[in-house]
């Protein structure tokens, strides 16, 4: 079976410091890859998705990033964290067409 | 680009009792899926169900069944025999079939407590 994994699962950073968060996929191949933010008390927002190794989607302008070294891990990084970062942040992933998304545990972020 | 409407931020409903929870959407493609999303306060997301607009019968998964209206545009949410653990928020999300294939556009969610 299929499983998804997020680390880490709380982070708590100063502003103008760096992020890494990682995604890792077990149990499929060549998934669609994708990286939500969830501000309280709202809907999820689609920030970047990938559909092969290397290939990465923008889909809002803004100081994160993404990278996909690897073909089941996907990484959302940032140089210099802003305050408007803060939020939840959940990896997605899908296989091939309009198949459902199925997401990981999300990583709760806070810059202070 | 797609828009997703749930119009009821928050909904409570007994133990036992039926709910139904509203989602309209905008679309100008023909073949799209629609899906529920429930948030529990583990805040991880899990898929409720599905409906692919091609077909016409509702979807159903046990207690969970939709009203899928494809002229209106609608796409409720019915959850029967209401349980404590329902209690959570519930997400509608739109996938077209089209250029915008892999990308789902969710609604801002509806709260949905069930009360003892």
């Amino acid at each position: 079976s299929q499983t998804i994994h997020q680390w880490p699962a709380t982070l708590v950073q100063p502003v103008g410091s760096p992020l890494s968060l990682e995604c890792t996929v077990e149990g499929t191949s060549n998934p669609n890859l994708y990286w939500y933010r969830q501000a309280a008390g709202r809907g999820l927002q689609l920030l970047f998705y990938s559909v092969g190794i290397g290939q990465i989607s923008s889909e809002v302008p803004q100081n994160l990033s993404a990278s996909r070294p690897q073909d089941r891990q996907f990484i959302l990084s940032s140089k210099k964290l802003l305050l408007s970062d803060s939020g939840f942040y959940l990896c997605a992933w899908s296989q091939l067409l309009n198949n459902e998304q199925f997401f990981g545990p999300g990583t709760r972020l806070t810059v202070l | 680009a797609q828009t997703v409407t749930q119009s009821q931020p928050e909904m409570s409903v007994q133990e036992a009792e039926t709910v139904t929870l509203s989602c309209t959407y905008d679309t100008s493609e023909n073949n799209y899926y629609l899906f529920w999303y429930k948030q529990p306060p583990s805040r991880q997301m899990i898929l409720v169900i599905r409906q692919e607009a091609y077909k016409q019968q509702n979807a159903t998964e046990n207690r969970f069944s939709v009203n899928f209206q494809k002229a209106a545009k609608s796409f409720s949410l019915k959850i029967s025999d209401s349980q404590l653990g329902d209690t959570a928020m519930y997400f509608c999300a739109f996938e077209g079939d089209g250029g915008s294939n892999y990308k789902l556009t969710f609604g801002k969610g509806t709260l949905l407590t069930v009360n003892p």
